[in-house]
């Protein structure tokens, strides 16, 4: 089974802080994403990277970078946390390219709250 | 520009009838298409996909049509059952978006006993 784990379930950060969400996966996918879900707009794609040091943004980049430094390992950085960034944010992770490969796996998600 | 749509935020459906679901896009270089579910506090799990050169694909109570021409889609449960009750994202994307995919706003079902 495909899994990929983020840190954490539950932060809780303040105004201006730099945050760092970690993400994880242990099916070597080349693919990994990062989102943000809020009510009544979907999963919005933040960042994504396909391959090692490789990132690409997504449609909502604007307050956020991320990192890969290895293959199974994406992490997404609020480098000044604001309020309006209080989200549910959820990683996943793909094989390369096409068909059934599009699947993309996702972790639990991490509850951020920025006060 | 919203390119997939699920324009119902929510459905009830009592336990055993069909829950039918749908969803939209603007994009004719879709060429796959997916359903997730959701549940609170969860992350999204991948339900059922079909590819554009299909119409239908089954899979248990689970079926998901492609409607091309109307760029429609709808995924059918049968029977519903009250751990059916989650929020249902449609996603889709083009062959040359690399692994991208778009997903909709969700409908949250809702199966009553």
């Amino acid at each position: 089974d495909v899994k990929v784990t983020q840190s954490s379930r539950y932060l809780v950060k303040r105004t201006g802080e730099k945050v760092f969400l970690e993400c994880v996966q242990d099916m070597d996918h080349e693919n990994m994403f990062w989102y943000r879900q809020d009510p009544g707009l979907g999963l919005r794609l933040i960042y994504f990277s396909y391959d090692v040091k490789m990132k690409e943004k997504g449609d909502i980049p604007e307050g956020y970078s991320v990192s890969r430094e290895k293959k199974e390992r994406f992490s997404l950085i609020l480098e000044s946390a604001s309020t309006n960034q209080t989200s549910m944010y959820l990683c996943a992770s793909s094989q390369l390219l096409g068909g059934t490969k599009n699947i993309q796996y996702f972790g639990a998600g991490t509850r951020l709250s920025v006060l | 520009d919203q390119q997939v749509k699920q324009n119902s935020p929510s459905l009830s459906v009592q336990e055993g009838r069909i829950s039918i679901l749908n969803c939209d896009y603007t994009n004719s270089m879709f060429d796959y298409f997916l359903w997730y579910k959701k549940y609170p506090a969860e992350g999204p799990t991948f339900l059922i996909s079909i590819s554009s050169i299909k119409d239908k694909n089954e899979d248990g109570r689970f079926t998901v049509f492609l409607n091309k021409s109307a760029k429609h889609l709808s995924l059918h449960i049968v029977p519903s059952q009250p751990g059916d009750s989650a929020v249902y994202f449609c996603a889709a994307s083009a062959y040359n978006q690399g692994g991208k995919l778009i997903f909709g706003q969700g409908t949250e079902l809702s199966v009553k006993p």
